[in-house]
């Protein structure tokens, strides 16, 4: 089965600094990659995906990327704000809406 | 926006008693909804997929006579954890697949505390 891996585990940025986070994902049938994040004891909220036909998708500050040759997709956050500050999680699945595994989650720190 | 549900939010029980949530979707017919695990400062862990009219798909090393999946409606899952034990002590997360959108929401979470 799928197995996905993320570093860092912890980061830690000024603010205004970029936060980048990487995954790696071990099925190459895996074609949905979304991030979430996750504020202490709520719900894990989409922030951005990727879908395996496309190699870069941007909203704003944050960006996603993904090499499905090297099985790879990182989250990319500019001008980190203090609200920045939370757990996220990437994850994949064969298709958007079906099961999801995520990695093991990154807790983001931003200082002002 | 969609919406998912779940209840109770909280839930406090004694050891071997049995605990059911409820995950419903308020918008869409959801044909399949997932349960997810989620242990203090850890990942969600897929515990099953659930598919209305039909048997539960548990993942690997999660008991299915421990963790009951009925998925009787396309807006109702419910998830009891039978002789629940204070290891089962956790945060239970529910997702809906909206099949029109092809994307997963999450429901808001429910803690099970187990004394």
């Amino acid at each position: 089965g799928e197995n996905v891996e993320q570093h860092p585990s912890t980061l830690s940025v000024q603010e205004g600094d970029s936060a980048v986070i990487k995954c790696t994902y071990s099925d190459s049938a895996s074609n949905y990659f979304p991030w979430y994040k996750q504020e202490l004891g709520k719900r894990p909220q989409l922030i951005i995906d990727i879908r395996s036909n496309v190699g870069e998708k941007k909203d704003q500050r944050i960006a996603v990327t993904l090499n499905k040759t090297a099985k790879h997709f990182s989250l990319h956050i500019t001008e980190t704000q203090p609200e920045d500050s939370a757990v996220y999680f990437c994850a994949a699945s064969y298709q958007a809406g079906t099961a999801l595994i995520f990695g093991k989650g990154t807790t983001l720190s931003v200082s002002s | 926006g969609a919406v998912v549900s779940q209840h109770p939010s909280r839930v406090i029980c004694k050891s071997g008693t049995s605990v059911k949530i409820e995950c419903r979707s308020l918008d869409f017919q959801a044909t399949t909804m997932f349960w997810y695990r989620q242990f203090p400062k850890q990942s969600l862990m897929l515990m099953a997929t659930s598919n209305e009219g039909s048997k539960a798909t548990y993942e690997q090393g999660v008991e299915k006579d421990k963790f009951l999946i009925n998925h009787a409606s396309l807006t109702l899952s419910t998830l009891t954890v039978t002789s629940a034990h204070p290891e089962d002590s956790s945060f239970y997360i529910c997702s809906a697949r909206d099949p029109v959108k092809e994307t997963q929401y999450f429901g808001p979470g429910t803690r099970l505390l187990v004394l």
